[in-house]
């Protein structure tokens, strides 16, 4: 059974700070890594995906990477601003066709 | 991205009663439908599988006639928590994909509380 595990917990960070979101998963055999920002109370917003072929994707100010032999994906995020405080997600998809999702990083930038 | 919507965002009932969640995918047409469920300071569950024009797929553990799946449109699915009870006061959330990516999108969830 997929597990998957995000590191640190919670992490809060000043603004202007650049920082890394970190994510393992225990089964190697993805079909992809979606990383999701959640705000309290609401839904999921998908903020990039990396297919298994792939090594990472960019989206502005973010950067994702995988290491699919090793497990890992890391969440890149530059030049940290008060508005992306919230709860980090990553996720991936195996040969089902559903996600398994981690606990989350909860995000606090301070001003 | 693809939009997802659900409705209602926000429900409170009676102990007993039955609440019915729609998740419409807006801009695309989805033969396949998750239904998550995600307590508070914890991830998301996959509850369920819906498929369209068939009986949904369950998780092990997850009671089928508590959560009743329709998937009756490639554009709707819905849920329906019968005889709601406290312990089903949860955040569900749904989810759609687009076939080609395979990526997913959610819905911006329904806050069910049962007094």
């Amino acid at each position: 059974k997929q597990e998957v595990t995000q590191i640190p917990a919670a992490l809060s960070v000043p603004e202007g700070e650049n920082l890394v979101l970190n994510c393992s998963f225990t089964d190697s055999a993805i079909y992809n890594l979606q990383w999701f920002r959640q705000d309290p109370g609401k839904g999921l917003t998908s903020l990039l995906l990396i297919q298994s072929s792939q090594r990472e994707q960019t989206s502005g100010r973010l950067n994702a990477s995988l290491d699919k032999s090793s497990g890992r994906s890391t969440l890149y995020i530059a030049a940290s601003q008060p508005g992306d405080s919230a709860t980090y997600l990553c996720a991936v998809k195996g040969s089902g066709y559903a996600l398994n999702f981690g606990k989350g990083t909860s995000l606090l930038v301070t001003p | 991205g693809a939009v997802v919507s659900q409705h209602p965002s926000r429900v409170i009932c009676k102990s007993g009663t039955s609440v019915k969640i729609e998740c419409r995918s807006l801009d695309f047409q989805a033969t396949t439908m998750f239904w998550y469920r995600q307590f508070p300071k914890q991830s998301l569950m996959l509850m369920a599988t819906s498929n369209e024009g068939s009986k949904a797929t369950y998780e092990q553990g997850v009671e089928k006639d508590k959560f009743l799946i329709n998937h009756a449109s490639l554009t709707l699915s819905t849920l329906t928590v019968t005889s709601a009870h406290p312990e089903d006061s949860s955040f569900y959330i749904c989810s759609a994909g687009a076939s080609d990516t395979g990526e997913l999108f959610f819905g911006e969830g329904s806050r069910l509380t049962v007094l």
